[in-house]
């Protein structure tokens, strides 16, 4: 099982909703990350889980809470976002250096 | 601070063709250099790993360098289909330690049949 598995694929939500995007792999791998990506631009790093320990926070805005329950599991806890929020959320997990990536949730925010 | 670019930043070809992709960054110390496709609105392929004491990897049709002293790295698509037809990115990442990969600003591909 090689797969990077996120939901749901699509998530449409007012300003004061309250929403989560999960991820899931089964690869054993211990690194698991968030990136946002806006059109036609490249992924922008928001996190890094390693170990189950959040070592890398590119300075993401508190509407933005990361979790990671497991070593499996990563979610995205999205609270209060802006219209400019509005991207594509790509999850990944990495090993040995392969990384491998998610489909990605695109998310409105109206 | 290490920037990744990418040229050209989009190509039209007919089907059949050889071409090459180009990607710079501005800082030779790197741990390894990863080439990725993208289809639009999908998440990303990984399609070749560079470790910075190699010189070239291959899968298929695919064959990626890299010259870390003059900051380059290719990826050449032997006989583009169709299929080939995607956006390919380049990243970098600094040290093993470190998770951070530096993204570069991408290629948008389009094989004509």
């Amino acid at each position: 099982d090689t797969e990077v598995t996120q939901t749901p694929k699509h998530l449409v939500m007012g300003m004061t909703n309250k929403k989560s995007l999960k991820c899931e792999q089964h690869m054993g791998h211990r690194a698991m990350y968030w990136y946002k990506q806006k059109a036609k631009k490249p992924p922008e790093l928001m996190f890094v889980y390693s170990y189950e320990k959040l070592s890398i926070n590119e300075s993401v805005p508190s509407r933005f809470s990361p979790e990671c329950p497991n070593s499996s599991l990563l979610n995205l806890h999205l609270h209060a976002l802006q219209p400019e929020d509005s991207a594509l959320y790509l999850c990944a997990s990495s090993q040995d250096g392969w990384t491998f990536f998610g489909q990605g949730t695109r998310l409105t925010v109206v | 601070k290490q920037e990744v670019t990418q040229i050209p930043a989009a190509l039209s070809v007919p089907e059949g063709e050889n071409l090459v992709l180009n990607c710079s960054f501005t800082d030779s110390a790197i741990y390894n250099l990863q080439w990725f496709r993208q289809d639009p609105g999908k998440g990303l392929t990984s399609l070749l790993l560079i470790q910075s004491s190699q010189r070239e990897q291959t899968s298929g049709r695919l064959n990626a360098s890299l010259d870390k002293s003059s900051g380059r790295s290719t990826l050449y698509i032997a006989a583009s289909q169709p299929g080939d037809s995607a956006t390919y990115l380049c990243a970098v990442r600094r040290a093993p330690g470190t998770y951070k990969y530096i993204f570069g600003t991408g290629t948008r591909l389009k094989v004509l049949a």
